[in-house]
Protein backbone atom coordinates (compact mmCIF):
# COMPACT_ATOMS: atom_id res chain seq x y z
CA UNK A 1 0.00 0.00 0.00
CA UNK A 2 0.61 3.49 -0.19
CA UNK A 3 1.94 5.11 2.24
CA UNK A 4 3.55 9.63 2.56
CA UNK A 5 5.57 11.27 4.94
CA UNK A 6 6.04 14.73 6.35
CA UNK A 7 8.54 16.09 8.74
CA UNK A 8 8.68 17.29 10.83
CA UNK A 9 5.25 17.47 12.23
CA UNK A 10 5.94 20.51 13.37
CA UNK A 11 8.59 23.85 13.55
CA UNK A 12 9.11 27.43 15.30
CA UNK A 13 11.37 29.43 13.20
CA UNK A 14 12.62 33.01 13.35
CA UNK A 15 11.80 35.55 10.52
CA UNK A 16 14.50 35.62 8.24
CA UNK A 17 15.60 32.03 8.97
CA UNK A 18 15.76 29.51 6.24
CA UNK A 19 13.22 26.30 6.21
CA UNK A 20 13.38 23.45 4.35
CA UNK A 21 9.96 20.83 4.83
CA UNK A 22 10.33 17.37 3.15
CA UNK A 23 7.41 14.89 1.27
CA UNK A 24 8.41 11.18 0.55
CA UNK A 25 5.64 8.91 -0.76
CA UNK A 26 5.88 5.36 -1.02
CA UNK A 27 4.85 2.00 -2.28
CA UNK A 28 4.29 3.69 -5.59
CA UNK A 29 6.49 5.14 -9.04
CA UNK A 30 6.20 8.49 -11.05
CA UNK A 31 3.50 9.58 -8.77
CA UNK A 32 2.08 13.92 -9.25
CA UNK A 33 3.74 15.19 -5.68
CA UNK A 34 1.64 18.92 -4.73
CA UNK A 35 2.82 21.37 -1.88
CA UNK A 36 -0.49 22.92 0.06
CA UNK A 37 -0.46 25.86 2.31
CA UNK A 38 -3.30 25.80 4.87
CA UNK A 39 -3.91 29.16 6.65
CA UNK A 40 -5.93 28.69 10.25
CA UNK A 41 -9.17 28.24 9.60
CA UNK A 42 -9.02 28.99 5.48
CA UNK A 43 -9.41 26.42 2.63
CA UNK A 44 -6.27 25.13 0.98
CA UNK A 45 -3.83 27.15 -1.33
CA UNK A 46 -2.02 25.21 -3.90
CA UNK A 47 1.74 26.17 -3.74
CA UNK A 48 3.39 23.59 -6.09
CA UNK A 49 3.17 20.99 -8.00
CA UNK A 50 5.82 18.51 -9.82
CA UNK A 51 4.66 15.53 -12.50
CA UNK A 52 8.46 14.05 -12.60
CA UNK A 53 11.68 14.43 -11.03
CA UNK A 54 12.98 18.36 -11.86
CA UNK A 55 9.70 19.23 -13.01
CA UNK A 56 8.23 21.86 -10.39
CA UNK A 57 5.31 24.22 -11.62
CA UNK A 58 4.87 27.11 -8.98
CA UNK A 59 1.20 28.43 -8.37
CA UNK A 60 1.39 31.36 -6.69
CA UNK A 61 4.57 33.60 -6.14
CA UNK A 62 6.33 33.99 -3.28
CA UNK A 63 9.72 33.36 -1.23
CA UNK A 64 8.68 29.86 -1.08
CA UNK A 65 10.63 27.05 -3.77
CA UNK A 66 10.08 23.66 -4.48
CA UNK A 67 12.65 20.57 -5.85
CA UNK A 68 12.18 17.05 -6.56
CA UNK A 69 15.35 15.70 -6.86
CA UNK A 70 14.15 11.68 -6.62
CA UNK A 71 11.03 10.55 -7.91
CA UNK A 72 9.02 10.16 -4.60
CA UNK A 73 10.41 12.99 -2.57
CA UNK A 74 9.76 16.38 -2.62
CA UNK A 75 10.92 19.52 -0.63
CA UNK A 76 9.57 22.70 0.26
CA UNK A 77 12.31 25.48 0.77
CA UNK A 78 12.77 29.20 1.61
CA UNK A 79 15.91 31.43 1.81
CA UNK A 80 14.17 33.93 4.28
CA UNK A 81 10.73 32.97 6.19
CA UNK A 82 8.68 35.74 6.48
CA UNK A 83 5.63 35.92 9.44
CA UNK A 84 3.05 35.58 6.49
CA UNK A 85 4.77 31.83 5.74
CA UNK A 86 2.80 30.53 8.88
CA UNK A 87 0.50 27.86 8.20
CA UNK A 88 -0.18 24.24 8.01
CA UNK A 89 1.47 22.97 5.15
CA UNK A 90 0.19 19.27 3.48
CA UNK A 91 1.73 17.51 0.64
CA UNK A 92 -0.08 14.94 -1.15
CA UNK A 93 0.31 12.86 -4.55
CA UNK A 94 -1.56 11.46 -6.83
CA UNK A 95 -1.31 8.68 -9.80
CA UNK A 96 -0.83 10.30 -13.14
CA UNK A 97 -3.15 8.95 -15.40
CA UNK A 98 -7.07 9.96 -15.58
CA UNK A 99 -8.68 12.34 -13.12
CA UNK A 100 -6.98 12.77 -9.69
CA UNK A 101 -7.83 11.46 -6.15
CA UNK A 102 -4.71 13.64 -4.08
CA UNK A 103 -3.66 11.70 -0.62
CA UNK A 104 -2.66 13.91 1.23
CA UNK A 105 0.71 13.38 4.52
CA UNK A 106 0.11 14.42 7.87
CA UNK A 107 1.11 18.14 7.35
CA UNK A 108 3.81 20.21 8.94
CA UNK A 109 2.59 23.11 11.64
CA UNK A 110 4.71 26.00 10.90
CA UNK A 111 5.10 28.86 13.14
CA UNK A 112 6.85 31.62 12.42
CA UNK A 113 7.78 34.12 14.97
CA UNK B 1 -10.48 26.60 -13.58
CA UNK B 2 -14.08 26.10 -12.85
CA UNK B 3 -15.05 28.30 -9.77
CA UNK B 4 -17.17 26.25 -6.98
CA UNK B 5 -19.30 28.01 -4.23
CA UNK B 6 -20.73 26.20 -1.02
CA UNK B 7 -22.25 27.05 1.66
CA UNK B 8 -20.32 28.20 4.67
CA UNK B 9 -21.55 25.99 7.31
CA UNK B 10 -24.32 23.55 7.76
CA UNK B 11 -25.48 22.06 11.44
CA UNK B 12 -26.91 18.20 11.63
CA UNK B 13 -28.33 15.91 13.87
CA UNK B 14 -27.26 12.29 14.57
CA UNK B 15 -28.42 9.81 12.22
CA UNK B 16 -30.05 12.19 9.41
CA UNK B 17 -29.18 12.48 5.75
CA UNK B 18 -26.83 15.59 5.28
CA UNK B 19 -26.70 16.83 1.53
CA UNK B 20 -24.13 19.37 0.98
CA UNK B 21 -24.55 21.04 -2.65
CA UNK B 22 -22.03 22.72 -4.76
CA UNK B 23 -22.36 25.43 -7.73
CA UNK B 24 -20.27 25.30 -10.29
CA UNK B 25 -21.53 26.77 -13.36
CA UNK B 26 -18.79 27.14 -15.89
CA UNK B 27 -17.85 23.42 -15.12
CA UNK B 28 -15.40 22.33 -18.78
CA UNK B 29 -16.59 19.58 -20.51
CA UNK B 30 -13.13 17.68 -19.64
CA UNK B 31 -13.54 18.35 -15.46
CA UNK B 32 -14.64 15.71 -12.87
CA UNK B 33 -16.12 16.39 -9.33
CA UNK B 34 -14.18 15.20 -6.75
CA UNK B 35 -15.20 15.67 -2.81
CA UNK B 36 -12.77 15.44 -0.35
CA UNK B 37 -13.61 15.59 3.89
CA UNK B 38 -10.77 17.54 6.70
CA UNK B 39 -10.62 16.55 10.23
CA UNK B 40 -8.97 19.46 12.50
CA UNK B 41 -4.94 19.63 11.82
CA UNK B 42 -5.71 16.91 9.70
CA UNK B 43 -4.55 16.60 5.27
CA UNK B 44 -7.89 16.36 3.33
CA UNK B 45 -9.36 12.80 2.67
CA UNK B 46 -11.02 12.03 -0.71
CA UNK B 47 -14.46 10.80 -0.38
CA UNK B 48 -16.14 10.70 -3.82
CA UNK B 49 -15.62 11.74 -7.24
CA UNK B 50 -17.72 11.90 -10.50
CA UNK B 51 -18.82 13.20 -14.05
CA UNK B 52 -22.29 12.66 -14.12
CA UNK B 53 -25.41 11.24 -12.84
CA UNK B 54 -24.93 9.50 -9.39
CA UNK B 55 -21.78 8.01 -7.88
CA UNK B 56 -22.25 5.91 -4.63
CA UNK B 57 -19.43 4.07 -2.51
CA UNK B 58 -19.61 2.78 1.13
CA UNK B 59 -19.14 6.26 2.48
CA UNK B 60 -21.09 8.56 0.48
CA UNK B 61 -23.21 9.31 -2.87
CA UNK B 62 -22.40 12.10 -5.64
CA UNK B 63 -25.87 13.18 -7.59
CA UNK B 64 -24.76 15.35 -10.32
CA UNK B 65 -27.50 16.72 -12.77
CA UNK B 66 -27.65 16.50 -16.65
CA UNK B 67 -26.00 19.65 -16.93
CA UNK B 68 -22.93 19.45 -14.44
CA UNK B 69 -23.37 22.72 -13.15
CA UNK B 70 -24.09 21.98 -9.39
CA UNK B 71 -23.72 18.68 -7.52
CA UNK B 72 -24.46 16.98 -4.46
CA UNK B 73 -22.90 15.27 -1.66
CA UNK B 74 -25.39 13.25 -0.09
CA UNK B 75 -24.13 11.78 3.63
CA UNK B 76 -26.34 8.98 5.07
CA UNK B 77 -27.21 8.56 8.60
CA UNK B 78 -24.46 11.03 10.06
CA UNK B 79 -22.58 10.44 13.31
CA UNK B 80 -20.42 12.72 15.71
CA UNK B 81 -17.58 11.98 13.33
CA UNK B 82 -18.73 13.40 10.46
CA UNK B 83 -18.24 16.90 11.99
CA UNK B 84 -15.70 17.91 9.12
CA UNK B 85 -14.94 20.46 6.69
CA UNK B 86 -15.87 19.34 3.30
CA UNK B 87 -14.71 20.74 -0.11
CA UNK B 88 -15.96 20.36 -3.39
CA UNK B 89 -13.47 20.41 -6.49
CA UNK B 90 -13.79 20.80 -9.60
CA UNK B 91 -11.20 20.18 -12.85
CA UNK B 92 -9.11 17.89 -14.21
CA UNK B 93 -5.26 16.41 -13.94
CA UNK B 94 -3.67 19.51 -11.87
CA UNK B 95 -5.89 22.03 -12.25
CA UNK B 96 -8.03 21.33 -8.98
CA UNK B 97 -8.41 24.07 -6.81
CA UNK B 98 -9.76 23.86 -3.19
CA UNK B 99 -12.01 26.57 -2.42
CA UNK B 100 -13.04 27.81 1.44
CA UNK B 101 -15.47 24.22 1.85
CA UNK B 102 -18.24 23.68 3.82
CA UNK B 103 -17.64 23.28 7.71
CA UNK B 104 -20.44 20.57 8.85
CA UNK B 105 -21.51 20.21 12.44
CA UNK B 106 -23.43 16.87 13.40
CA UNK B 107 -25.03 17.44 16.77
CA UNK B 108 -25.85 14.79 19.65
Amino acid sequence: SQTIHQWPATLVQPVGSPLSLECTVEGTSNPNLYWYRQAAGRGLQLLFYSVGIGQISSEVPQNLSASRPQDRQFILSSKKLLLSDSGFYLCAWATGQGPLEQYFGPGTRLTVT
Amino acid sequence: LAKTTQPISMDSYEGQEVNITCSHNNIATNDYITWYQQFPSQGPRFIIQGYKTKVTNEVASLFIPADRKSSTLSLPRVSLSDTAVYYCLVGSNNDMRFGAGTRLTVKP
